[in-house]
């Protein structure tokens, strides 16, 4: 079964741009979930999509905003990027039925925003 | 808000000793508790898992203990080998379908 895949798996932007990144969860995933990841600061929850529905939602300004298609892939957007917005960008499916809740997750985007 | 913690940022370790990895949170309705491992350039991949409902699950090498009344949970890595090497995240929800809340990750280092 192939893995969660994202791409482009690396991005490089100028402030005050906007950006989509691609995520496709693994065959039979509904959930897909994003997170920012920075240095010292973890993984940070953005959003999560079941459905084509946002299911959660973590505390993201506007700027980031996600949708999912009838396929279960979903993109992430960052409109008016702000250097502060480079990141590893990560996103995890799940099953709907998992026992723990745990999350696969893809290799990430890096976005560099100069 | 940080609902997650591991104040540990790094922790080295000697091959074939044990590695505990520390995580604190602070939100009382989480009920499921994971930890996840991340080589650099990939995603991080679940390791194991426990639910509220118990105090301990072992995995092999790999045992997560928690401690509900403290809110602590750990995962100990006996005995450590240099492949162990990589960042550990640990992580928490309150219920199967509520979002994941992870901490900052501890890197740790198994020297040969």
């Amino acid at each position: 079964k192939a893995g969660v895949t994202q791409t482009p798996r690396y991005l490089i932007k100028t402030r005050g741009q906007q950006v989509t990144l691609s995520c496709s969860p693994i065959s039979g995933h509904r959930s897909v979930s994003w997170y920012q990841q920075t240095p010292g600061q973890g993984l940070q929850f953005l959003f999560e999509y079941f459905s084509e529905t946002q299911r959660n939602k973590g505390n993201f300004p506007g700027r980031f905003s996600g949708r999912q298609f009838s396929n279960s892939r979903s993109e992430m957007n960052v409109s008016t990027l702000e250097l502060g917005d480079s990141a590893l960008y990560l996103c995890a499916s799940k099953i709907s039925h998992s026992n723990y809740n745990e999350q696969f997750f893809g290799p990430g985007t890096r976005l560099t925003v100069l | 808000d940080q609902q997650v913690k591991q104040n540990s940022p790094s922790l080295s370790v000697q091959e074939g000793r044990i590695s505990i990895l520390n995580c604190d949170y602070t939100n009382s309705m989480f009920d499921y508790f994971l930890w996840y491992k991340k080589y650099p350039a990939e995603g991080p991949t679940f390791l194991i898992s426990i639910s509220s409902i118990k105090d301990k699950n072992e995995d092999g090498r790999f045992t997560v203990f928690l401690n509900k009344s403290a809110k602590h949970l750990s995962l100990h890595i006996v005995p450590s080998q240099p492949g162990d090497s990589a960042v550990y995240f640990c992580a928490a929800s309150a219920t199967k379908n509520n979002d994941m809340r992870f901490g900052a990750g501890t890197r740790l280092t198994v020297k040969p």
